[in-house]
């Protein structure tokens, strides 16, 4: 069964922790992109990698990192230094000039 | 750099009305429209595409959309909604050249049976 795979569900931070969100993908997708969400705020990009052992910062990058050390995973760490990480997150892949999208993780502060 | 703007927050509507969401987007150049629906509980998933040819697309579950290039719009239409429609629509856009999407804020849609 074919797809993006994110996890966890839902997921809690403490302050000054780092947390990682996972995204798996078995579409055999170059690109792959992460999106924060927020209620009237639409997707907003946050990094994206076009190719394994590449990736460039979207338009909110400040306080997350990310890696691509395989075409199936692209997962995004939440560092201390986003001050308000707590957003529904979503990771997509691309084909062609469709994306395909996972279920979400949700970030919440504890 | 690229922006999407939905003009309906929220839409309220009774089943069998007629539905029109707007969108336009602000890019010089020539672009890729899209129309995504999030259903509760669901996956973000492509509702319909415009890339090139006839401007007016059809999607799925009765979904239409209009590319105006002049008036740089690509509204949403459905003659009859469902209560299954309920759901959040979000408009995206991406130059064909060009790595990123950009999406708009997104218009919640409930429809009352």
């Amino acid at each position: 069964d074919g797809g993006i795979t994110q996890s966890p569900k839902y997921l809690f931070r403490k302050e000054g922790q780092n947390v990682t969100l996972s995204c798996e993908q078995n579409l055999n997708h170059d690109a792959m992109y992460w999106y924060r969400q927020d209620p009237g705020q639409g997707l907003r990009l946050i990094y994206y990698s076009q190719i394994v052992n590449d990736f460039q910062k979207g338009d909110i990058a400040e306080g997350y990192s990310v890696s691509r050390e395989k075409k199936e995973s692209f997962p995004l760490t939440v560092t201390s230094a986003q001050k308000n990480p707590t957003a529904f997150y979503l990771c997509a892949s691309r084909q062609g000039d469709i994306q395909y999208f996972g279920a979400g993780t949700r970030l919440s502060v504890l | 750099a690229q922006s999407v703007s939905q003009h309906n927050h929220h839409v309220i509507l009774s089943e069998a009305a007629s539905l029109e969401l707007g969108c336009n987007y602000s890019y010089g150049g020539t672009v890729n429209l899209f129309w995504y629906v999030q259903y509760p509980g669901q996956h973000l998933q492509l509702l319909l595409k415009y890339f090139s040819g006839d401007p007016l697309v059809k999607g799925i579950k009765g979904f239409e959309a209009e590319f105006i290039k002049s008036k740089f719009s690509f509204n949403l239409r459905k003659p009859s909604v469902q209560w299954s429609d309920t759901a959040e629509y979000f408009c995206a856009v991406n130059s064909n050249t060009g790595n990123q999407f950009y999406f708009g804020t997104g218009t919640s849609l409930t429809v009352i049976p």
